[in-house]
């Protein structure tokens, strides 16, 4: 079964440092690979994807996250956060082709200090 | 895109009762997914919901607790039948336009259970 790891439960970063997010996945083949962020009381947003080519992909926001077949991580970095960037942060995993299933992370919470 | 309405965004409802939360997409599509975020927890798959077929259940979940309906393409609907305080959660709708999309989501029912 597949399975997704996001190992830091919080992180606590200074406003205008970088930022960075890990994700691990443990699955066969190269899945598809998701970032959402959730503001408190707020929806899920897509910050960014990767399917498939360039590993190196581009966000919303000033987000981008790496796709590092070989360590099986997806992580995601800012390199200089705003204190709106202050919300839950999921990783996700679909098996990819049309399976669209999402695996969730157990999400990181960014808190920002001025 | 995708635009996904449901309803209602909150409730607060006595245990052992039931509520049945909506969902509707303004485009058709295949597979509509609905997922739980239990308080401070990741979001999990309770089922995926393919129009004109059974909904499919993720390990954990049964469909007398959760029935699903999908009469059309467009609409969904998940029951949260005999509550207890354990089902509050916020329960989201998902979808997905296939090749190479990403995974849309509503903003969420908020559901409390006293």
């Amino acid at each position: 079964a597949q399975s997704v790891t996001q190992p830091d439960i919080h992180i606590t970063v200074s406003e205008g440092a970088s930022l960075e997010l890990r994700c691990n996945y443990s699955y066969g083949a190269t899945p598809y690979l998701f970032w959402y962020v959730q503001s408190p009381g707020q929806g899920l947003q897509l910050l960014l994807k990767y399917f498939s080519g360039d590993t190196l992909v581009q966000g919303i926001k000033g987000f981008e996250a790496e796709f590092k077949r070989s360590q099986s991580s997806f992580n995601l970095r800012k390199p200089s956060v705003h204190w709106s960037d202050a919300a839950e942060y999921f990783c996700a995993v679909a098996p990819g082709g049309n399976d669209y299933k999402l695996s969730f992370g157990a999400g990181t919470t960014v808190t920002v200090r001025a | 895109s995708a635009v996904i309405s449901q309803k209602p965004s909150r409730d607060i409802c006595q245990r052992g009762t039931s509520l049945t939360i909506q969902c509707q997409v303004d485009s058709q599509v295949t597979m509509m997914f609905w997922y739980r975020q239990q308080p401070g927890q990741s979001l999990t798959l309770i089922a995926t919901a393919n129009q004109g077929s059974e909904a499919t259940y993720e390990s954990g979940f049964v469909i007398d607790k959760f029935p699903i309906s999908r009469p059309n393409l467009t609409f969904s609907t998940l029951t949260v039948s005999n509550m207890s305080p354990e089902d509050s959660s916020i329960y989201l709708c998902s979808v997905d336009l296939g090749m190479n999309t990403e995974a849309f989501f509503g903003q969420g029912t908020r559901l409390t259970v006293v």
